[in-house]
């Protein structure tokens, strides 16, 4: 079946510092791919998404590409902020009618000032 | 718009109670679906709905049972409450945006049983 692996956490930065969460995927036909995050406490929270090859999804800095030739989905961005602290979700929709969300395990990310 | 709503917040259980855990959107979305999260592990599927009165199960249906009446209520049952069952419990529902499907979530409830 369909599966999302992303890096092991937790990952901890100082702000202003580069951030990449790997995340690479396993499905048949063509899924949209999304970034969620969670703050502490809170539910999900949709950051970006993309739903072809090569689309890049962009939302408050963070960027993610699509890339179908290495199955990957993979979170940057340039300048962490402290405010950025929070557990990130890779994520895949089969192209089924109910178009279900399949999640990897998520990477906690703790941004220090 | 208020989205997601979920109650309780927080529950405790004792082994072998039931309890329904509620759910409501007002965005008229179609689909609505139930994750569950435990701790170090992404969510995974307990059951979803594509419509008032269509219910089917996901990856980890056991121990629970749902039902659609209406477009913007879809309520999770637990029956006999297990400590496998501890865990925090997240509600969905999906907009659709061209052929890109999001899903938005509750805040959720988190239930200890013991």
């Amino acid at each position: 079946g369909d599966s999302v692996t992303q890096m092991e956490g937790p990952v901890t930065l100082s702000e202003e510092a580069f951030l990449t969460i790997n995340c690479t995927y396993t499905a048949t036909g063509y899924p949209s791919l999304f970034w969620y995050v969670q703050y502490p406490g809170e539910g999900l929270q949709l950051l970006l998404k993309a739903t072809k090859a090569d689309d890049k999804g962009s939302n408050k800095g963070f960027e993610a590409t699509y890339r179908k030739e290495t199955t990957s989905f993979h979170l940057e961005k340039g300048s962490v902020q402290v405010s950025d602290s929070a557990v990130y979700f890779c994520a895949l929709s089969d192209e089924g009618g109910s178009e279900k969300l399949v999640f990897g395990k998520g990477t906690k990310l703790t941004v220090n000032p | 718009n208020a989205g997601v709503t979920q109650t309780p917040k927080f529950r405790i259980l004792k082994i072998g109670q039931s309890m329904t855990l509620q759910c409501t959107q007002d965005m008229n979305h179609n689909y609505m679906y139930w994750y569950r999260q435990d701790p170090g592990m992404g969510l995974k599927l307990i059951y979803y709905s594509v419509g008032a009165g269509i219910t089917d199960k996901g990856e980890v249906p056991n121990g629970y049972n749902v039902s659609r009446s209406t477009t913007e209520d879809f309520p999770l049952r637990l029956e006999l409450a297990a400590p496998s069952q501890t865990s925090v419990y997240f509600c969905a529902s999906r907009r659709e945006t061209g052929t890109s499907y999001e899903q938005y979530f509750g805040p959720g409830t988190r239930l200890t049983v013991t």
